[in-house]
């Protein structure tokens, strides 16, 4: 099972929005909606930030946001702020006897 | 509140064992699937196991297939990583996790495995 694509690196300004994308296939992303998204400080555990691919759990802020569209997923940040400077992961099911992948990350740098 | 606390790494030869723990707190235990998930230095996140809630189904990445084994005890509230034929690339920071809708909704602070000769 190859890991999920996503850009290496993404950049905003406090107040702006980006976007991460998370490219995959029909056999995980485009094939079911157990996408998952994680927000990892430097020397931290990892945080999750999107469920089911759009679900935000108690406490995430609403600037977090996630969709899907065929086989890429998307993350979207809204009126950045600098505390989101992070890496960023998703993950998908997908179906097999190594039913979970993640995507290789994305840093975030807040300029 | 919801605890998970990993314990077990250290420093191990190439080809040596290792046992992980990962004690669970703060929700029911044997109500959740598993999950243990790695890092290598400067790496990202790879999946490594899973286990169903009362331990009869376990799941892994090629890569430790045959040489790791996961493991709950719900009666204690852990599970458990058993790593044999360790290899350098096996080399990282462990996790463990809660799994809840389909994702990693707890992590533990994660246990350093360093396999070096």
């Amino acid at each position: 099972q190859s890991a999920l694509t996503q850009p290496a690196s993404v950049s905003g300004s406090p107040g702006q929005s980006i976007t991460i994308s998370c490219t995959g296939t029909s056999s995980d992303v485009g094939g079911y909606n157990h996408v998952s998204w994680y927000q990892q400080h430097p020397g931290k555990a990892p945080k999750l930030m999107i469920y089911e691919v759009s679900n935000r759990p108690s406490g995430v802020s609403n600037r977090f946001s996630g969709s899907k569209s065929g086989n890429t997923a998307s993350l979207t940040i809204s009126g950045l702020q600098a505390e989101d400077e992070a890496d960023y992961y998703c993950s998908s099911y997908t179906g097999t006897n190594t039913p979970w992948v993640f995507g290789g990350g994305t840093k975030l740098t807040v300029l | 509140e919801v605890q998970l606390v990993e314990s077990g790494g250290g420093l191990v030869q190439p080809g040596g064992s290792l046992r992980l723990s990962c004690a669970a707190s703060g929700f029911t235990f044997r109500n959740n699937w598993m999950n243990w998930v790695r890092q290598a230095p400067g790496k990202g996140l790879e999946w490594v196991a899973n286990i169903n809630k009362d331990g009869t189904a376990t799941y892994y990445v090629d890569s430790v297939k045959g040489r790791f084994t996961i493991s709950r005890d719900n009666a204690r509230d852990s599970l458990y990583l058993h790593m044999n034929s360790l290899r350098v690339e096996d080399t990282a920071v462990y996790y463990c996790a809660k799994d809840e809708d389909w994702a990693n909704d707890y992590w533990g602070q994660g246990t350093l495995v360093t396999v070096s000769s």
